[in-house]
């Protein structure tokens, strides 16, 4: 079975600064797909990146990048210029391909609390 | 821009009584899932459904819970009874279809139990 690992439950960081976020997986396909999602308190939760394990080039969304280390499994987040809206947990996730109908659900990581103070 | 919408979007009920959850996905959107959220955890799906048929049911505790999707629309996640470890947020997401389309989150219904 798939498993996700955020190992850092709390992060702080300084507005207009740079942070890494940590995940790691566990799986025995070669080709799926793993996400950060954001969700800041009392709203939904929304996609921040995403990457295709078949790409070797890493994902970028303006601020925000990952590292994807295939081999070493893992799949850290980085945002630079941190805003105060950027506040929020952050959820490391992995999405099988599962062809054929079956299910393509999200397993999640435990979340990282992000702080950002001015 | 169009969103998933759930309610209500708080709840309290009391042990052994019946609770249940509404949840209206973006429009088109064929596949539905409700996650739960256990507080300082990560979302675990519940149930997948395709448009009305059940893709995925196998982490729902279906002693208690049930949930439907008639038309392929809307859907409604039940409980009964609650129990106080049913405490948790539980999101509705929907997609367009399986596969690489993104998973789009509704606001969630966060349930207490007393």
């Amino acid at each position: 079975a798939q498993t996700v690992t955020q190992s850092q439950p709390e992060m702080s960081v300084q507005e207009a600064e740079t942070v890494t976020l940590s995940c790691t997986y566990d799986t025995s396909e070669s080709d799926y797909y793993l996400f950060w999602y954001k969700q800041p308190p009392s709203r939904q939760m929304i996609l921040v990146i995403r990457q295709e394990a078949y790409k070797q080039q890493n994902a970028t969304e303006n601020r925000f990048s990952v590292n994807f280390q295939k081999a070493a499994k893992s799949f850290s987040l980085k945002i630079s210029d941190s805003q105060l809206g950027d506040a929020a947990m952050y959820f490391c996730a992995y999405r099988g391909l599962n062809y054929g109908g079956a299910t393509n659900k999200l397993i999640f990581g435990t979340g990282t609390l992000l702080a950002v103070q001015p | 821009e169009a969103e998933v919408a759930q309610s209500p979007r708080y709840k309290i009920t009391e042990k052994s009584q019946a609770v249940a959850f509404w949840c209206d996905p973006i429009s088109g959107h064929a596949t539905l899932y409700w996650y739960r959220q256990i507080l300082g955890q990560g979302p675990e799906l519940l149930v997948q459904f395709q448009d009305e048929s059940v893709v995925d049911d196998s982490q729902l505790p279906k002693d208690r819970f049930s949930a439907e999707r008639l038309k392929g629309v809307d859907s409604t996640l039940k409980i009964q009874p609650a129990e106080l470890g049913d405490s948790a947020m539980y999101l509705c997401a929907s997609s367009q279809r399986q596969g690489w389309d993104e998973q789009y989150f509704g606001p969630g219904t966060r349930l207490t139990v007393t």
